[in-house]
């Protein structure tokens, strides 16, 4: 079945330590999107692809940074991970319509020690 | 810019009774309007959608939203609720101007025997 896949599900890490997320996706879809949802809130969009282009979020912090090197893959990288990083961190992709579904992943599950 | 207001933040309702979750959207055009359940611990799952046509959509699950302009409203039901529909409920608007989505800041359902 087409889908995205993110790993690791659930990640652990030490504050100030950098810290990588992955996503991937078998759909081909052009666009791709790292969201950042915090208990029980709404999914807060941190930044997006669209093909090659990055598309940041005007309110997302300079330690979040992303890469997608193909259009399968797309990284998320948290340069120096605070307290207030811990998150579910959710990727989603879709076609760039405004009527498409956007297609999430599972997420991955983060925790700043 | 487009928003959406989700009124209740939890409501509780007995299995096999019926279930309404209430969405209001603001956007000056017409809206791309999207409802995604999410289980604990998972990503976001596509539960139904309206961009034109008719306005009561069926979508999966058992569930349906019918989207009134006059009342900016995008309300979701399903006439006999299960135990498993236990989970965070989003509503989101999309623009025509992009890909990108608004969520509402969700509602919680709790099911009880």
């Amino acid at each position: 079945d087409a889908m995205v896949i993110q790993n690791p599900r659930y990640q652990v890490t030490q504050f100030g330590k950098p810290v990588t997320l992955s996503c991937s996706q078998t759909l081909n879809h052009n666009v791709m999107y790292w969201y950042q949802q915090k208990s029980s809130q709404a999914p807060k969009l941190l930044f997006h692809y669209y093909d090659k282009d990055f598309n940041n979020e005007a309110d997302t912090p300079d330690n979040f940074q992303s890469r997608r090197p193909n259009t399968s893959f797309c990284f998320l990288d948290i340069r120096s991970p605070g307290l207030g990083d811990a998150a579910m961190y959710l990727c989603a992709t879709a076609l760039p319509r405004a009527e498409e579904t956007q297609y999430f992943g599972p997420g991955t599950r983060l925790l700043v020690l | 810019a487009q928003s959406v207001t989700q009124p209740d933040i939890h409501i509780t309702v007995s299995e096999g009774a019926s279930l309404e979750l209430r969405c209001n959207y603001s956007y000056g055009a017409t809206p791309y309007l999207f409802w995604y359940v999410q289980s604990p611990g998972q990503g976001l799952q596509l539960l139904l959608k309206y961009f034109s046509g008719d306005t009561l959509v069926q979508g999966i699950k058992g569930f349906e939203a019918e989207f009134k302009r006059s009342q900016s409203s995008f309300n979701l039901r399903k006439p006999s609720v299960h135990w498993s529909d236990a989970a965070e409920y989003f509503c989101a608007v999309g623009a025509t101007a992009d890909y990108k989505l608004s969520f509402g800041a969700g509602t919680t359902v709790t099911v009880r025997a």
